[in-house]
């Protein structure tokens, strides 16, 4: 059984950082691609960043050059370091895994096909 | 950068009517669309990827459609469970950008 589960949020101030983790188990975390995905209260969901299984990345831009996207193989982990935190990256985070689909002709697609339960990031003072 | 914009934002619907949510992107994206159903207080569910091919384990009332610009995620029979959060996901190859859309509210009438 696939299962994701995330930790590290909590209240920072302002300025201040903060790492999220999310534990992977019951597949084989070093083939997939993982995201990270937020959620602000009452609000949609926010696409954060992708960390392919070859180590390619992609951040929304909204968080390009604060937040950095990284991999442990070997403790089946996923991390996201936040820097320059703001009162607009109050959210909660889910992490997800990243299905790749194939059918006869080749490729066909992508979804994140499990999520964790998320934690939550409060940024005030 | 690709925006996806869903209608409508909010659905009023009855027990067993059939109800169809419409994502529009800003630009063609093949068929790399996903839909996900989120309810209070959990995490989002695939429901379909691909566009149109039904995640292992959802009904079959649930089906999806489309290409391109515009797709849809239609629910044949509403069902008390469906009351929740639909929103769209693109996951096109360029720009790897995987936005969503604002989301579309599905509420008992």
């Amino acid at each position: 059984e696939v299962q994701l589960v995330e930790s590290g949020g909590g209240l920072v101030q302002p300025g201040g950082s903060l790492r999220l983790s999310c534990a992977a188990s019951g597949f084989i975390f070093s083939n997939y691609a993982m995201s990270w995905v937020r959620q602000a209260p009452g609000k949609g969901l926010e696409w954060v960043s992708t960390l392919s299984s070859s180590g390619t990345i992609y951040y929304a831009d909204s968080v390009k050059g604060r937040f950095s996207i990284s991999r442990d193989n070997s403790k089946n982990t996923l991390y996201l370091q936040m820097n320059s935190l703001g009162a607009e990256d109050t959210a909660l985070y889910y992490c997800a895994k990243v299905e790749y689909y194939y059918d006869s002709t080749g490729f066909n697609g992508r979804a994140f096909d499990y999520w964790g339960q998320g934690t939550l990031v409060t940024v005030s003072s | 950068d690709i925006q996806l914009t869903q209608s409508p934002s909010f659905l009023s619907a009855s027990i067993g009517d059939r109800v169809t949510i419409t994502c529009r992107a800003s630009q063609g994206i093949s068929t790399y669309l996903a839909w996900y159903q989120q309810k209070p207080g959990k995490a989002p569910k695939l429901l379909i990827y691909s566009a149109s091919t039904l995640q292992s384990g959802v009904p079959s009332r649930f089906s999806g459609s489309g290409s391109g610009t515009e797709f849809s995620l239609t629910i044949s029979s509403l069902q008390p469970e469906d009351f929740a959060t639909y929103y769209c996901q693109q996951l096109n190859s360029y720009p790897r950008l995987y936005t969503f859309g604002q989301g579309t509210k599905l509420e008992i009438k």
